[in-house]
């Protein structure tokens, strides 16, 4: 049962060009969600987050927005460079039973490659 | 300010055997959560220990295992490794509060032969 779902494994954009990166949720407990960042054979970079109570959270080129009715978020890069190349994730916790957020759970993962 | 730090950062063992992976978290988080990366699951939640105690676990086989001690350091321990334990395995911290991010060291690349 995959909570939490990025359904498109890559995307191709061009250098200044926006990004729009997708991720789904199907548990409603969810109520913190975050974007990283992975290279491989590297740790995830935190990017930005987002609280259930807001519907969207801005840092420098990267605003995350957050739909609740429709169980969605999506993360925006704009400009779009090539070092944002990498694979980016999605990640869901909730204050569930007194785990106070410290359980993440990841979608698949989508591939942004940014061509000059 | 130091990052996570997960040590070794590469590892080969032979199946059958047991290995132990550690992690120290950034100085004055104390909640130290543990994950696995594979190629065919993705990262999957192993478990989450605060003030030495496991507060959270994920539905991984009681071959795995954890301990934090006083000074917020985790320690992982696999037993009678299988083929399939062969991961990136993944150690994040936190601050306690409300809602905090998580920040992740670079990693432990285990290899089971």
């Amino acid at each position: 049962d995959q909570q939490v779902k990025q359904n498109s494994p890559s995307l191709s954009v061009q250098e200044g060009r926006i990004s729009i990166l997708n991720c789904d949720y199907t548990n409603s407990m969810f109520d913190y969600f975050l974007w990283y960042k992975k290279y491989p054979a590297e740790g995830p970079t935190f990017l930005i987050s987002i609280s259930s109570i807001k519907d969207k959270n801005e840092d420098g080129r990267f605003t995350v927005f957050l739909n609740k009715s429709a169980k969605h978020l999506s993360l925006h890069i704009v400009p779009s460079q090539p070092g944002d190349s990498a694979v980016y994730f999605c990640a869901a916790s909730a204050n569930a039973g007194g785990t106070s957020y410290g359980k993440l759970t990841f979608g698949q993962g989508t591939i942004l490659t940014v061509h000059p | 300010k130091a990052g996570v730090t997960q040590t070794p950062r590469y590892l080969i063992k032979t199946r059958g055997q047991q290995v132990t992976l550690s992690c120290s978290p950034i100085s004055g988080h104390r909640s130290v959560s543990w994950y696995q990366q594979t190629p065919g699951q993705g990262l999957q939640f192993l478990f989450e220990y605060f003030s030495e105690t496991q507060r959270n676990k994920g539905n991984f086989p009681g071959r795995f295992s954890g301990r934090q001690f006083s000074n917020s350091r985790s320690e992982m321990n696999v037993s009678t490794l299988e083929l399939g334990d062969s991961a990136l395995y993944l150690c994040a911290s936190r601050r306690q509060g409300a809602v905090t991010e998580a920040f992740f060291g670079q990693g432990t690349r285990l290899t089971v032969v």
